[in-house]
């Protein structure tokens, strides 16, 4: 069972429409982090939040942390077709784990 | 730098083999990590070595055992394959814990007949 819980599990747009991506859990998290995952690589990290209610923009990606630091989101505005790939989000268990929802595959067509 | 090597990238193995995958990282991290990724699944944990000298049963650890050889190697084992291992396994690395970020290897992708 996973603590993190990602919706929806496939998203497919037109370039130029946003898309917003979930991360939801019943437990606590000190911090989480999103990374993107392109096909036959390793995932990559996009960012870290780590107080209730943050939010942190990267270029034309926002994202958030629920207020009591159990839920995030991804909002993406005007997708591109190099925004395409699988979105993880991973909260901190203990000094040194991460646990990872299964991940959002994301298609933006031309 | 290199970041975090893994190898092979690609092995397929007969039930019942062995083998070891091979990991190792040029930025002086002290945290190791295993996972295997498979369809839906998302990324999870096998192993981890928060430190040279220490290795911890992760989510999955059942048929796997690990080796921290040394601070830049940490080594993941299959004793006896089973089609069930069948994945992607991919090696990360972070500096501590906490909030630092993890780097991941390419991984290898792993299939047993």
């Amino acid at each position: 069972t996973q603590l993190l819980e990602q919706s929806p599990q496939f998203l497919s747009i037109q370039e130029g429409e946003n898309l917003t991506v979930y991360c939801n859990s019943s437990s606590v998290f000190s911090s989480l982090q999103w990374y993107r995952q392109e096909p036959g690589e390793g995932p990559v990290l996009l960012v870290t939040v780590v107080t209730g209610g943050e939010v942190k923009k990267l270029k034309r990606l926002t994202f958030q942390f629920g207020d009591a630091r159990k839920d995030s989101s991804l909002h993406i505005t005007a997708a591109q077709p190099g925004d395409t790939g699988l979105y993880l989000c991973a909260g901190a268990v203990g000094d040194y784990k991460l646990s990872f929802g299964a991940g959002t595959t994301v298609t933006v067509r031309a | 730098n290199a970041g975090v090597t893994q190898t092979p990238k690609f092995q397929v193995l007969k039930t019942g083999q062995s083998m070891t995958l091979q990991c190792a990282q040029d930025m002086n991290h002290n945290s190791m990590y295993w996972y295997r990724q498979d369809p839906g699944m998302g990324l999870r944990l096998i192993y981890y070595s928060a430190s040279e000298g220490t290795t911890d049963k992760g989510e999955v650890p059942n048929g796997y055992n690990v080796s921290r050889l040394n601070k830049r190697e940490f080594s993941l084992r299959l004793e006896s394959a089973a089609p069930s291992q069948t994945s992607v396994y991919f090696c990360a690395s972070r500096l501590a814990g906490g909030r630092d970020e993890q780097f991941f290897g390419p991984g290898t992708r792993l299939t047993v007949l």
